[in-house]
């Protein structure tokens, strides 16, 4: 099947860890995007790639860093740094200016 | 940056009435739009989009979509809702040039049985 596959789901950290949140996605789309949601402050954009080896802070990059090795893959590392890192984290991909697709998501929680 | 604001965060309605969602942006250039829904437990699905051409935009499940220029608006309506609408609506916008997907924060849509 053809889509966004974000993992893991559900995933728990301890206060001072880093984490890595997975975004894998066959569509061929040369965009890539983590956004964070949270109640009623719809989506805040983290990090978006418009090509291999180059990214772009978006609008609440702090505490988190990314890589783009790969067309197909877009890690996300919620790093030590992030104050507040409970939430939901949403990847999405597109074909740059097109429409965006997301995967699943993945909900991290800080224990 | 461009923004984009949506009012009425929390939107409560009885079946078979009609919703409207009002979503405004800020930035002044050419623009692609977007509705996305989360429907409970679910991912984010587009409802539908505006690219170019009509300014009246129909997407899946009787939603539709009207792109006023003047305004700054893209306001979305569905004329009778049922129960399974009941869901979070976000109204996005896309700029040329910008490959960033700008957000508003949301609608919470409650349909009563």
């Amino acid at each position: 099947d053809g889509g966004i596959t974000q993992s893991p789901k559900y995933l728990f950290r301890k206060e001072g860890q880093n984490v890595t949140l997975s975004c894998e996605q066959n569509l061929n789309h040369d965009a890539m995007y983590w956004y964070r949601q949270d109640p009623g402050q719809g989506l805040r954009l983290i990090y978006y790639s418009q090509i291999v080896n180059d990214f772009q802070k978006g609008d609440i990059a702090e505490g988190y860093s990314v890589s783009r090795e790969k067309k197909e893959s877009f890690p996300l590392t919620v790093t030590s740094a992030q104050k507040n890192p409970t939430a939901f984290y949403l990847c999405a991909s597109s074909m740059v200016g097109n429409t965006i697709y997301f995967g699943e998501g993945s909900w991290l929680t800080v224990v | 940056a461009q923004s984009v604001s949506q009012h009425n965060h929390h939107v409560i309605l009885s079946e078979a009435a009609s919703l409207e969602l009002g979503c405004n942006y800020s930035y002044g250039g050419t623009v692609n739009l977007f509705w996305y829904v989360q429907y409970p437990g679910q991912h984010l699905q587009l409802l539908l989009k505006y690219f170019s051409g009509d300014p009246l935009v129909k997407g899946i499940k009787g939603f539709e979509a009207e792109f006023i220029k003047s305004k700054f608006s893209f306001n979305l309506r569905k004329p009778s809702v049922q129960w399974s609408d009941t869901a979070e609506y976000f109204c996005a916008v896309i700029t040329y040039g910008n490959n960033r997907l700008a957000f508003g924060k949301g609608n919470q849509v409650v349909v009563i049985p």
